[in-house]
């Protein structure tokens, strides 16, 4: 199978400031990626998703970018809240696969 | 509430017991999955219903029996575990056999004594 990574395990992040967290992913026929979050004791809810005919998408405080080039995707979050604290995880799929690929998650501290 | 509903929450099984796990959707999806979360490990697809067939068996362990009677139920059939199976169990599910739209559900925390 193919490996959706996270480049770091754990991201302590001072109240207010901006987060990033990266993910890189080896499948090059992906096309489709989201990002999730998941705090304790509830499933992975869905951030924001970009197809691989964008290179940035954003939300609500939150912005993916997706370089393609070199098969890496990132999320940031603007003005990081302690209710940001959670673990990210970053997925990836063909358009017409029901597959996702996870990453094995990128825990997030947010310090007040 | 995602509109993804499992039950229990939590659950302790010994080796020797059999329990079920029940997910139900409520988004009008067609497909359902069965996850396994371990700690310190990527979520691994188990599963995959897609209209009320399944579409995909993980080479998961006949210990986990899966069962989908309808598009809006799934069940997971446990019997003679192992305590490597303790893990957390989430339900999924998509409106169409792709990967848009994915919604999960709150899981089952298992643990297996």
């Amino acid at each position: 199978g193919e490996n959706v990574g996270l480049h770091l395990p754990t991201l302590s992040v001072q109240e207010g400031d901006n987060s990033i967290i990266n993910c890189a992913y080896s499948n090059s026929a992906s096309d489709y990626f989201i990002w999730y979050k998941q705090e304790s004791g509830k499933g992975p809810q869905f951030i924001i998703d970009i197809r691989s005919n964008m290179d940035k998408r954003q939300g609500q405080r939150v912005t993916v970018l997706l370089n393609k080039t070199v098969k890496h995707l990132s999320l940031q979050i603007a003005a990081t809240q302690p209710g940001d604290s959670a673990v990210y995880f970053c997925a990836e799929s063909s358009s017409n696969d029901y597959k996702l690929s996870f990453g094995a998650g990128t825990t997030v501290t947010v310090r007040a | 509430e995602t509109g993804v509903t499992q039950t229990p929450r939590h659950l302790v099984m010994g080796m020797t017991n059999k329990k079920s796990l029940k997910c139900e959707q409520h988004l009008g999806h067609n497909a359902m999955y069965w996850y396994k979360q371990s700690a310190k490990k990527p979520l691994e697809l188990m599963f995959v219903y897609n209209f009320k067939e399944q579409t995909e068996n993980n080479s998961v362990p006949s210990r986990f029996s899966p069962e989908c009677p309808n598009s809006s139920h799934l069940f997971l059939h446990l019997h003679t575990l192992q305590p490597e199976d303790s893990a957390l169990y989430l339900c999924a599910s998509s409106p169409k056999g792709n990967s848009y739209g994915y919604t999960f559900g709150s899981g089952t925390r298992l643990t297996v004594v």
